[in-house]
């Protein structure tokens, strides 16, 4: 198993510019998260699905960020526009079922917003 | 929702002494408890979980206690290692959040 792929693995844009994140889970998942990492705030969730629905997006920051899971094989986080403190690294994870397994992490996108 | 604490936030030990993180939750209905550890640059991976219905699980050096009462547990790193150093992220889930609560870290240094 390849594990959670993430794409791509850094990304340096200017500030106003739109990021796509890309997140392809572990086949049989049935839940997907996507976490922010920073050294001021540690990990921090933003949204989750379950079976290809959004379940809680009380994390994303704003309304400049969104989250879509067309399938149960591919989800993707877009910034637009993207501002120099969403500088971080962002993370997605999937897991067989959300609450009763633990998560296997990707290798994480490291964003720098200049 | 569930909150996790975790302390120490840092935590330096020799080479070969024992580590011991702790971390407290507050929604009694939680029952699974993983442990992550996150290396410098890399992603958190799980490395020892237990459940509700477990008071201690080992695995070679590593151990983690659950007490259900107190609402707290604990990840026990045995003859450490350089190796060993990196950041420990304990988490609980199963209660009324159904995704897991990360605690903030630990950051483990080992002194060769």
């Amino acid at each position: 198993d390849a594990g959670v792929i993430q794409s791509p693995r850094h990304e340096v844009t200017e500030m106003g510019q739109e990021v796509t994140l890309r997140c392809k889970p572990i086949s049989g998942h049935n839940s997907l998260f996507w976490y922010r990492q920073t050294m001021m705030r540690g990990l921090e969730l933003l949204i989750y699905f379950n079976n290809n629905v959004p379940i809680d997006d009380s994390g994303m920051p704003e309304d400049r960020f969104s989250a879509k899971m067309p399938n149960a094989s591919f989800s993707t986080l877009k910034i637009q526009p993207s501002e120099p403190r969403d500088s971080a690294v962002y993370f997605c994870a999937s897991s067989l079922q959300s609450g009763s397994y633990g998560y296997t992490f990707g290798s994480g996108t490291r964003l720098t917003v200049v | 929702g569930e909150n996790v604490e975790q302390h120490p936030s840092t935590l330096s030990v020799q080479e070969g002494d024992s580590a011991v993180i702790k971390c407290t939750y507050s929604d009694s209905a939680s029952n699974y408890f993983p442990w992550y550890k996150q290396e410098l640059g890399k992603r958190p991976q799980l490395i020892i979980d237990i459940r509700s219905n477990v008071g201690e699980k080992k695995d070679q050096r590593i151990a983690v206690t659950l007490n259900k009462t107190a609402k707290h547990f604990s990840l026990h790193i045995t003859e450490t290692q350089p190796e060993d150093s990196a950041v420990y992220f304990c988490a609980a889930s199963g209660g009324s959040a159904r995704q897991l609560t990360f605690g903030s870290g630990t950051q483990l240094t080992v002194l060769p």
